[in-house]
């Protein structure tokens, strides 16, 4: 079946730590993203890539980085910079000028 | 640059009542419009979607939604809530493609309440 995976689904860190989420899709989508979301303020888009070994910023990027090596996966490392890290994060994709996205189930991260 | 509202933060309706989810948005153009459902602790799952043509649209549960310019609205109805209905709802709109990836831009959501 052809969707997006994003794993741990529950990930716990201590403060100061970075930490990496997963994000794989197998729907042959040239475009991904990643989302914070945080109860009462929808999404925030946090990076997006349209292509392998390219990515851009998008509206809360600060604290975050992402790398895009394969086609197939948009890792997203939260950094020790991040003040605020715990919420749930959405994985994304589409094809190149397709506006419609498909998400993946999620991440919920919890900083201690 | 583009925005969505949603004013309702929490609506409850009775099983078997009829429901209608506001949303208003701001774009320089006609915009895509597009109404998602989360349930909880889930990703999201599109109802429907508006790109161009028929102002009412169809998707998937029993959804529609109509796209009114006049009024920069983008409603979404069901005639008959049932009980699996309960969710959150996000509006969101986008910029028609350039063959950029799609920038959306999502509402805060409407928290669904069913009661039985």
């Amino acid at each position: 079946d052809g969707g997006i995976t994003q794993s741990p689904k529950y990930l716990f860190r201590k403060e100061g730590q970075n930490v990496t989420l997963s994000c794989e899709q197998n729907l042959n989508h040239d475009a991904m993203y990643w989302y914070r979301q945080d109860p009462g303020q929808g999404l925030r888009l946090i990076y997006y890539s349209q292509i392998v070994n390219d990515f851009q910023k998008g509206d809360i990027a600060e604290g975050y980085s992402v790398s895009r090596e394969k086609k197939e996966s948009f890792p997203l490392t939260v950094t020790s910079a991040q003040k605020n890290p715990t919420a749930f994060y959405l994985c994304a994709s589409s094809l190149m000028g397709g506006t419609e996205q498909f998400f993946g189930p999620g991440t919920r991260l919890t900083v201690l | 640059a583009q925005s969505v509202t949603q004013p309702d933060i929490h609506i409850t309706v009775s099983e078997g009542a009829s429901l209608e989810l506001r949303c208003n948005y701001s774009y320089g153009a006609t915009p895509y419009l597009f109404w998602y459902v989360q349930s909880p602790g889930q990703g999201l799952q599109l109802l429907l979607k508006y790109f161009s043509g028929d102002t009412l649209v169809q998707g998937i549960k029993g959804f529609e939604a109509e796209f009114k310019r006049s009024q920069s609205s983008f409603n979404l109805r069901k005639p008959s809530v049932h009980w699996s209905d309960a969710a959150e709802y996000f509006c969101a709109v986008g910029a028609p493609g350039t063959g950029t990836a799609s920038k959306l831009t999502f509402g805060t959501g409407t928290r669904l309440q069913v009661t039985l």
